[in-house]
């Protein structure tokens, strides 16, 4: 079947600086999105959604840019904190079912 | 609000035996309950999809008679392992939706099950 994909399993970046967190998926026709973070031991937590007639959306410090052409999927965070380390899923509806891509631990350095 | 709850957060049982988990949905009325499995360093795959007062409908390759899910009630899915063994050790965790098939799903903290 389709699935969602990530690019990068780790990232690492210096608290206050931006982080990008990528995510492609291969189902052209989703039309829904969205980003989890989830801390050790919780579960997910929403972050922010998207639906296929935007290409972005701006949440309190965070970003979501979707590019339908390349089927590439990504949120930004403004200004990392500490607080901001985790794992980063999107996820896909499809099918009325979420389709989680691999995930990415961003770590912030102090 | 939106707040779903699992209990218990962990559990340790023996290979053999069987273990309930409980999804609450604590400020809503969720028509449709997930099952998410998570190993670790993995991310979450979903299991079943349940609907209240109706047979839960499962994703290819898990097994319905292992995996025995109810959902009684608008607040409450509860997942059943039976005779569990060591490879069913995981996280698990489930997610209510309160709305139509697109509306969002809120999810629980989810339980560390680990059979010894």
């Amino acid at each position: 079947g389709e699935s969602v994909g990530l690019h990068l399993p780790t990232l690492s970046v210096q608290e206050g600086d931006n982080s990008i967190i990528n995510c492609a998926y291969s189902n052209s026709a989703s039309d829904y999105f969205i980003w989890y973070k989830q801390e050790s031991g919780k579960g997910p937590q929403f972050i922010i959604d998207i639906r296929s007639n935007m290409d972005k959306r701006q949440g309190q410090r965070v970003t979501v840019l979707l590019n339908k052409t390349v089927k590439h999927l990504s949120l930004q965070i403004a200004a990392t904190q500490p607080g901001d380390s985790a794992v980063y899923f999107c996820a896909e509806s499809e099918d009325q079912k979420l389709v989680f891509g691999q995930g990415t631990r961003l770590t912030i350095n102090p | 609000g939106a707040v779903v709850s699992q209990h218990p957060s962990r559990v340790i049982c023996k290979s053999g035996t069987s273990v309930k988990i409980e999804c609450r949905s604590l400020d809503f009325q969720a028509t449709t309950m997930f099952w998410y499995r998570q190993f670790p360093k993995q991310s979450l795959m979903l299991m079943a999809t349940s609907n209240e007062g109706s047979k839960a409908t499962y994703e290819q390759g898990v097994e319905k008679d292992k995996f025995l899910i109810n959902h009684a009630s608008l607040t409450l899915s509860t997942l059943t392992v039976t005779s569990a063994h060591p490879e069913d050790s995981s996280f698990y965790i489930c997610s209510a939706q309160a709305g139509g098939p697109s509306s969002e799903q809120y999810f629980g903290p989810g339980t560390r099950l680990t059979v010894t």
